[in-house]
């Protein structure tokens, strides 16, 4: 079975600084995806971004990318030049490739909760 | 688009009562999940469903039904409603069986369930 560990219950970050969230994951599979998923207080998951484990790129999109460390089972979130908007809980997720036919899951990490203040 | 529509956003029941918490998607998805939201755990896959009359388990499925006789529609049953089943519960989406990275997971805005 997968885990995801987020060490990181809480976290704070002041406006236009850079912050990163720590993610572990647990799998004896060799491809998988994972993900980030942010979760603001309207309580809407929002994907934020996603790394196929084949791929050594580390994936980005605008203000966000991602530390992916394959043999050490890592997978960071940096989000450069915060915004207020950032303020949300941060899910780390895990998901097995899937064979035709098969559903894949997710397995969530406990989340960060992420505050940006002025 | 509605996209995914989950009703109700609240309920409150008493321990024993039964009810169904609806999902409806109008983009013709096939693959179709719920999920419960716990503080401190995460979200944990309930059931899910990849097309019309095919269901499974998922992480932790005890005290919950589930059905998929449309495409549109996957409803979760509680029979017997505990305590323990108080959580926030997403229901999610894909165009593809298997939801893979290709394909974007949709959720819905949850349902807030407490059992007294």
């Amino acid at each position: 079975a997968q885990t995801v560990t987020q060490s990181q219950p809480e976290m704070s970050v002041q406006e236009a600084e850079t912050v990163t969230l720590s993610c572990t994951y647990d799998t004896s599979e060799n491809n998988y995806y994972l993900f980030w998923y942010k979760q603001p207080p309207s309580r809407q998951m929002i994907l934020v971004i996603r790394q196929e484990a084949y791929k050594q790129q580390n994936a980005t999109e605008n203000r966000f990318s991602v530390n992916f460390q394959k043999a050490a089972k890592s997978f960071s979130l940096k989000i450069s030049d915060s915004q207020l908007g950032d303020t949300a809980m941060y899910f780390c997720a895990f998901m097995m490739w899937g064979w035709a036919g098969t559903a894949s899951k997710l397995t969530f990490g406990t989340g960060t909760r992420l505050q940006v203040t002025l | 688009n509605a996209g995914v529509t989950q009703t109700p956003k609240f309920q409150v029941l008493k321990t024993g009562q039964s009810m169904t918490l609806q999902c409806a998607q109008d983009m013709n998805h096939e693959y179709m999940s719920w999920y419960r939201q716990d503080p401190g755990m995460g979200l944990r896959l309930i059931h899910y469903s990849v097309g019309a009359g095919i269901t499974d388990q998922g992480e932790v499925p005890n005290g919950y039904n589930v059905s998929r006789s449309t495409t549109e529609d996957f409803p979760l049953r509680l029979l017997s409603a505990a305590p323990s089943q108080t959580s926030v519960y997403f229901c999610a989406s894909s165009p593809d069986r298997r939801a893979t990275a290709n394909e974007k997971l949709f959720f819905g805005s949850g349902t807030q369930l407490s059992v007294l």
